[in-house]
């Protein structure tokens, strides 16, 4: 799986959009990329995924640049509840599902002010 | 529908035991994976399990390991417990074939 890079942390104050960034240069063809989230001591929650084409859902929107080698993941409007840690990863997703692993990161800390 | 379960929440064990943690996944959820977490190491993965059948692996020890039932459950075993295998142990979910998984909220293993 490609690897990728992402900030320490970030903030954002409430209500605000928060912009999240991933750079994940080598990524291959057949990757997609996927974020989850995960609040303290809870499990990683799924969050959105793409491959090309940006995506959104009720949770966020993903932006993919042209070249696939970085993307950004949107909050909208940010809530004190989305305060967690964000993971940005790159992995194959066979139709099989032969590979389920996920390789997480350190991943973006997002703090969201009131 | 029901989300995923893990039993029991926390468990308090000491050098040497062993411990059995299991994972009930989403109803239609034939894929189950194991992660470890700790402070230090972040999330790592240890197996999942698809069938019955072991069919990925982490880079663990052999003192981890795990079985899946007919019924989709899972247990994840860990012998001879050591103090760095205090950590939060995740379960994630799915069908097999789709493109997201369901993690269940952890076991909080601590050895003593």
């Amino acid at each position: 799986d490609a690897k990728t890079t992402q900030p320490t942390s970030m903030d954002c104050a409430e209500g605000r959009a928060a912009n999240l960034p991933c750079n994940h240069s080598t990524i291959s063809g057949n990757e997609y990329v996927y974020w989850y989230r995960q609040i303290h001591s809870q499990g990683p929650q799924y969050i959105i995924h793409g491959l090309k084409n940006n995506e959104t859902n009720e949770m966020a929107s993903l932006i993919i640049t042209e070249d696939r080698k970085s993307s950004t993941l949107i909050l909208p409007h940010a809530t004190l509840r989305d305060t967690a840690v964000y993971y940005c990863i790159v992995r194959v997703a066979g139709q099989s599902g032969a590979n389920s692993k996920l390789t997480f990161g350190k991943g973006i800390t997002l703090s969201v002010r009131p | 529908k029901a989300g995923v379960t893990q039993t029991p929440r926390y468990l308090i064990k000491t050098r040497g035991q062993q411990v059995t943690l299991s994972c009930s996944p989403i109803s239609g959820h034939r894929s189950v994976s194991w992660y470890q977490q700790t402070p230090g190491q972040g999330l790592q993965f240890l197996f999942e399990y698809f069938s019955e059948t072991q069919r990925n692996k982490g880079n663990f020890p052999g003192r981890f390991s795990g079985r899946q039932f007919s019924n989709s459950r899972s247990e994840m075993n860990v012998s001879t417990l050591e103090l760095g295998d205090s950590a939060l142990y995740l379960c994630a979910t799915s069908t097999g074939n789709s493109y997201e998984q369901y993690f269940g909220p952890g076991t909080r293993l601590t050895v003593t």
